[in-house]
Parts: C-alpha cells; structure tokens; sequence
C-alpha cells in the first residue's frame, strides 16, 4: 500500500513568486492535514479537511496561503506570494479516523522543502 | 504561545543505556499525548501513544509516563540501539468537540544519538 506522498520534494523559489505542493494521502483516509516546520522549531498545525471540506484551517499563516482538496482525494497548498519566513518543511499527514481511536494513526509524508530566497 | 514544550534540543547516550526524553505542556485541555520519531528526509512516524486517564505505557523497549499535575511527559528508551537516533517529537491534543477536531500540537523536537 502506498504511503501518503508529497510533491515536489524541493523547492527554490523567488520572494514574490507562487508554489503550489501537491499530497497525495493514503487512499480511503478521510482525514488530510498540512504541517509546517520552520528552522528546526516546533511542527506547527496548519489545517485539517476531512474528504472535500476544510474542517479547521485556524493555522493557516496569512492569506497568502490557499489549500484546496477538490474530491476529496489529493490536496494541494499554494503559497502566493511568497515571502522569506515561508520556508521551511510542509508535511501532509492522512489518517482514517481520529489520532485518538483504532484506526486513528496520522501517517506523515516525506514533507516538501520549500526555500524562498 | 508554545503549549507543548522540549526543552532539549539534543542528547547523547551509549548503546545500551537508557534514553529519556522530557516534554512539557500547559494546556490543561490536552488529554492526550503522542511520541513521534523522524529521521532525516523522511516524515514523523507515530511511536507510542498515552491517554490522560493513564500514567503509563509500554510498547517493548519504549515507554511513556505521564505527570498531569506537572504536566509533563517522558519517554524513556531502555535499552538504547543506534538504530534509535533521529529527532522526537512529543505532541498533545484535545478532546474531540468544542471546535477541536483533533490536530496535532508538536513540541521542538529533541534529537537523540546513541552512540555504539
């Protein structure tokens, strides 16, 4: 069974220009969420949509942050425009329930790099 | 605002020896806790779990006990393998309803090394 797969592993972008990252969880996961890690500090919530719908997106930096997950299946999470301080690892993480009840694991990606110079 | 907090960013042990990992949270809501481990270039992977009804629990050479009045938690690894260095990550979070629909709230991670 394929893992929960992010895309692109890497990138180098321009202040100002847009990237978009693209995760494809665990297939049957209802549940999708976006992390972010910055600098080696804390891995910080961004949000969580449940099949299509944006369940709680109170981490969401700015409005320079757009997540869709059209479909329910893959979502994707654009940043425009970017700035510096939005680099750092994106993970996307899929679970099918609940971290708390059987069946709840949260299975992370390998995470998208992003460095904006 | 941090809530769940590692104040050590490294830690160094031999082969064999035990490891433990210290976590500390302030939100009394969090009810309960995950250890994740991640090596380099790859994502978290879940390690062990602990409800706030517990203080204790064991999977083979992980353990995880739990301090609700000083809430804190640790993780100790006895014994130690080299195998067993990479970055964990302690986590918390709330019950399910009021707004909460299960996120995850990571501390800084504390990366451990075994050495042989």
């Amino acid at each position: 069974e394929a893992g929960v797969t992010q895309f692109p592993s890497h990138s180098v972008i321009e202040k100002g220009q847009t990237v978009t990252l693209r995760c494809d969880p665990i297939s049957g996961h209802d549940n999708l969420y976006w992390y972010r890690r910055v600098m080696g500090k804390e891995i910080k919530f961004l949000l969580h949509f449940v099949k299509e719908s944006k369940q709680d997106e109170s981490g969401m930096p700015n409005n320079r942050f757009l997540a869709e997950r059209t479909g329910g299946t893959y979502s994707t999470l654009k940043v425009q425009p970017a700035e510096l301080e939005d680099s750092g690892v994106y993970f996307c993480a899929s679970s099918q329930d609940l971290v708390r009840v059987p069946g709840g694991e949260l299975f992370f990606g390998e995470g998208s790099r992003l460095t904006v110079l | 605002d941090q809530q769940v907090k590692q104040n050590s960013p490294s830690l160094s042990v031999q082969e064999g020896r035990i490891s433990i990992l210290n976590c500390d949270y302030t939100n009394s809501m969090f009810d309960y806790f995950l250890w994740y481990k991640k090596y380099p270039a790859e994502g978290p992977t879940f390690l062990i779990s602990i409800s706030s009804i517990k203080d204790k629990n064991e999977d083979g050479r992980f353990t995880v006990f739990l301090n609700k009045s000083a809430k804190h938690l640790s993780l100790h690894i006895v014994p130690s393998q080299p195998g067993d260095s990479a970055v964990y990550f302690c986590a918390a979070t709330n019950k399910p309803g009021s707004g909460n629909t299960g996120k995850l709230i990571f501390g800084q991670g504390t990366t451990l090394q075994v050495k042989p």
